[in-house]
């Protein structure tokens, strides 16, 4: 079975600095491996996602994952935050094969500080 | 594009209660539904995965005949609580998939339930 990991469960920036949000993953299989953003109260929204190809995946709003297989992590980052990047990230991971059961990890909450 | 719909936003009633929470996708065929219940601080926690048409297959621990989990369309799944007690007052959220290889899941806003 697959577990994610985030070490981080908050981590305090400064607006305009850069972050890096760690997500370590365990699976015996290829996996793809997911982004997700939570604003209070409301569900969660994909971030980005590695399927496969290319190990750098990039978000609309400037976020990035690098694909580490043989560190088997997955860290988010931006190179200069805003206040409304104030959010819980949690990152997840499914099997490439068929898909559908995605794990979570237990997240990490993004706090910028003006 | 990808837009789920989760209804009630917040539900409040009292124990004994039996409450629904409605899952729709609005502009696509969701194949597969899910249902999560996520406690304050805390990750996601998969209660249940059910495909249109056929019955839900449930995680280790939850209980099949306190949440009920209908996928009658392949846009609609509905999760019942049933006699609802303080205890099962949490957040819970949905989503739902197309299906396929890579296809990500798409959240609903969630509900939260208060048991009183």
């Amino acid at each position: 079975a697959q577990s994610v990991t985030q070490l981080d469960s908050q981590v305090p920036v400064f607006e305009e600095a850069p972050v890096e949000l760690r997500c370590n993953y365990s699976s015996s299989v290829s996996v793809y491996l997911f982004w997700y953003v939570q604003y209070p109260n409301q569900g969660l929204q994909l971030l980005l996602k590695y399927l496969s190809g290319s190990t750098l995946v990039e978000s609309i709003n400037g976020f990035e994952a690098e694909f580490n297989k043989s560190q088997t992590s997955f860290h988010l980052r931006k190179p200069s935050v805003h206040i409304s990047d104030t959010a819980e990230y949690f990152c997840a991971v499914s099997l490439s094969g068929g898909y559908q059961k995605v794990t979570f990890g237990t997240g990490t909450k993004l706090q910028v500080i003006p | 594009g990808a837009v789920v719909s989760q209804h009630p936003s917040r539900v409040i009633c009292k124990s004994g209660t039996s409450v629904k929470i409605e899952c729709r996708s609005l502009d696509f065929q969701a194949t597969t539904m899910f249902w999560y219940r996520q406690f304050p601080k805390q990750s996601l926690m998969l209660m249940a995965t059910s495909n249109e048409g056929s019955k839900a297959t449930y995680e280790q621990g939850v209980e099949k005949d306190k949440f009920l989990i209908n996928h009658a369309s392949l846009t609609l799944s509905t999760l019942t609580v049933t006699s609802a007690h303080p205890e099962d007052s949490s957040f819970y959220i949905c989503s739902a998939s197309a299906g396929g290889r890579g296809q990500p899941q798409h959240f609903g806003d969630g509900t939260r339930l208060s048991i009183l």
